[in-house]
């Protein structure tokens, strides 16, 4: 099954820096790679999210780019803002161990921004 | 349009009861995942529904099951409740079967004592 590996674990940059979040991925089949935003207390929040077919995808201050052949992808937050202090999860959705196709999360960033 | 809703958000139970969580997807969606989310495993999916069928689980033991009624509202149980069950359980639709947008609801968080 799909595998996701999501570094570094913990991030803080000062305010009006830039963060990048790094993701890798194992099912070469995978198609489509999700960024989530968890804000205390609530549900994670999809912010941008990438499809195999693509190489970059910007949103205003979020970006997200996508390596198939290296199976890496990676989150871009640029002009970081306090609000952007959340933890932030990658996924691919991809085969799972019973052969269906699932969402696997990574582990997760807690990204904090100092003003 | 409504987002997502579980209920209830906060549940305490011991060890040995079983629990039912609620969840009530976005109008018009049609399919519902459940995930579990700890500090030491993170997110880790547990089965999704469409058209009141399981179609996809994850690896998780037979004591969490659920169901899906004609509405799309979705039930998890989880029986013989143990202390590692703890966690935070999150609930998510999406528009159709393997649709790969899902959008999560505030999640319910389940402390067994």
């Amino acid at each position: 099954g799909e595998n996701v590996e999501q570094h570094p674990s913990t991030l803080s940059v000062q305010e009006g820096d830039s963060a990048v979040i790094k993701c890798t991925y194992s099912d070469s089949a995978s198609n489509y790679f999700p960024w989530y935003k968890q804000e205390l207390g609530k549900g994670p929040q999809l912010i941008i999210d990438i499809r195999s077919n693509v190489g970059e995808k910007k949103d205003q201050r979020i970006a997200v780019t996508l390596n198939k052949t290296a199976k890496h992808f990676s989150l871009h937050i640029t002009e970081t803002q306090p609000e952007d202090s959340a933890v932030y999860f990658c996924a691919g959705y991809g085969r799972s161990n019973f052969g269906n196709e699932k969402l696997t999360f990574g582990t997760g960033t807690r990204l904090t921004i100092i003003p | 349009k409504a987002g997502v809703t579980q209920t209830p958000r906060y549940l305490i139970k011991t060890r040995g009861q079983q629990v039912t969580l609620s969840c009530s997807p976005i109008s018009g969606h049609r399919s519902v995942s459940w995930y579990q989310q700890t500090p030491g495993q993170g997110l880790q999916f547990l089965f999704e529904y469409f058209s009141e069928t399981q179609r996809n689980k994850g690896n998780f033991p037979g004591r969490f099951s659920g169901r899906q009624f004609s509405n799309s509202r979705s039930e998890m149980n989880v029986s013989t409740l143990e202390l590692g069950d703890s966690a935070l359980y999150l609930c998510a639709s999406s528009p159709g079967l393997a649709d790969t947008e899902q959008y999560f609801g505030p999640g319910t968080r389940l402390t067994v004592t």
